[in-house]
């Protein structure tokens, strides 16, 4: 089974500094996927990005970008210019891609951000 | 981009009776439904998964006969809580995955939650 573990229950950062969120997790898998969601006061999950496990390049969104360690399993978030909107709780999750694994997403226990104006 | 639309977005029940929750994919076939459940100021725990057209699948520790859960079309999935008690009180989130899907992290769609609350 796999397991997705964040470390950090809660965070804050200043309006426009950096912050990063760290997110470590355990697989037998090679094949898989993780991402990163946020969950805002409205409790809508939203995508923020994205990682395939077969690659190597980092994956980046505008302010948000991941530092993926395949062998360490550690897949950490970077918010560049943090906004207030920012603030949310921050879910790590990973899927298994094979056939037949009905591909449903581990969360992490999740990491509550503040941006402080 | 795709829409999960999902509803009532909070209940108040009465402890006996049962609660449906409908979750509808507006805009793709979403073959596949995940249920969850969170906690307040917790993860997401997935409940079920559920294929349209066949049984759903529950994981460990949830009870089948008291979360019924129905996807008979590719546009509808249903939860209902069954003679529900204030245990049961908690936000239940789903997510649809889309017939065409490949991991492109569009493939997700969650609706936007229900808040059940059982007095």
């Amino acid at each position: 089974a796999q397991t997705v573990t964040q470390s950090q229950p809660e965070m804050s950062v200043q309006e426009a500094e950096t912050v990063t969120l760290s997110c470590t997790y355990d697989t037998s898998e090679n094949n898989y996927y993780l991402f990163w969601y946020k969950q805002p006061p409205s409790r809508q999950m939203i995508l923020v990005i994205r990682q395939e496990a077969y690659k190597q390049q980092n994956a980046t969104e505008n302010r948000f970008s991941v530092n993926f360690q395949k062998a360490a399993k550690s897949f950490s978030l970077k918010i560049s210019d943090s906004q207030l909107g920012d603030t949310a709780m921050y879910f790590c999750a990973f899927m298994k891609l094979r056939v037949g694994a009905g591909n449903m997403l581990t969360f992490g226990g999740g990491t509550r951000l503040m941006v402080k104006p | 981009g795709a829409v999960v639309s999902q509803h009532p977005s909070r209940v108040i029940c009465k402890s006996g009776t049962s609660v449906k929750i409908e979750c509808r994919s507006l805009d793709f076939q979403a073959t596949t439904m995940f249920w969850y459940r969170q906690f307040p100021k917790q993860s997401l725990m997935l409940m079920a998964t559920s294929n349209e057209g066949s049984k759903a699948t529950y994981e460990q520790g949830v009870e089948k006969d008291k979360f019924l859960i129905n996807h008979a079309s590719l546009t509808l999935s249903t939860l209902t809580v069954t003679s529900a008690h204030p245990e049961d009180s908690s936000f239940y989130i789903c997510s649809a995955r889309d017939r065409g899907w490949a991991p492109s992290g569009y493939g997700y769609t969650f609706g936007s939650g229900t808040r059940l609350t059982v007095v």
